[in-house]
């Protein structure tokens, strides 16, 4: 059964840049077709959709985030990453990791999900 | 890109069923059979529950059926239980590899 975990600072401060790093385990990161993605939810509220990579390294990223985001993949480690530059409280959220449907547009596998809060 | 509308709640007693609404616009919902649903019970990952408008993911009850008509695309869940007391959220292509979610819906088991 493929899992997901995330993991990384709980507390962010603002201007600074929000990393986090998802393990796949069950399953290889880089088996063809496959695209993973991080999606976020602030405390209350809904969902949102960050980005995507395929196992290539080809992003795919969310226009309101554009030039803050970078998604990258390491499959020697199999795990996928998240960077958010300049963050503000507005960032606050869990952020997720999901692995996307094959070949359809869903997301089937996530993690836990992980509490980013940022403040000085 | 806006989020999909759907109302903030929705309730039934056991045994009946709801309907949940999700709105978009012809660029979304309206423009791509690609509409999925999720169930997110406090504190929890979401879980797919309804993929391409009205498949099933595998272990998925058929209470759970999904329809689309237009902009608006609905979710149903029959025959409602305790355990389906929950939020639920929709969400939509928009493009390759670009999404859009709902505001999403607290179902509430009476």
């Amino acid at each position: 059964q493929l899992q997901l975990q995330e993991s990384g600072p709980g507390l962010v401060k603002p201007s600074e840049t929000l990393s986090l790093t998802c393990i796949v385990s069950g399953g290889s990161i880089r088996n063809s077709g496959l695209y993973w993605g991080w999606l976020r939810q602030p405390p209350g509220k809904g969902l949102e959709w960050i980005g995507n990579i395929y196992h290539t390294g080809s992003t795919y990223y969310n226009a309101s985030l554009k030039g803050r985001v970078t998604i990258s993949i390491d499959t020697s480690k199999n795990q996928l990453s998240l960077k958010l530059s300049s963050v503000t409280a507005a960032d606050t959220a869990v952020y997720f990791c999901a692995r996307r449907c094959i070949s359809t547009s869903c997301f089937l596998y996530w993690g836990q999900g992980t509490l980013v809060t940022v403040s000085s | 890109q806006s989020a999909l509308t759907q109302p903030p709640s929705a309730s039934g007693s056991p045994g009946q069923s709801v309907t949940i609404s999700c709105t978009g616009t012809s660029s979304d919902v309206g423009d791509y059979n690609y509409v999925a649903w999720y169930q997110q019970h406090p504190g929890k990952a979401p879980k797919l529950m309804i993929y391409e408008v009205s498949k099933r993911p595998s272990g998925v009850p058929d209470r759970f059926s999904g329809s689309k008509s237009g902009n608006t695309a609905s979710l149903t869940v029959s025959g409602l239980q305790a355990e389906d007391e929950a939020d639920y959220y929709c969400s939509s292509s928009v493009g390759s590899n670009n999404y859009v979610f709902g505001t999403g819906t607290k179902v509430t088991v009476l």
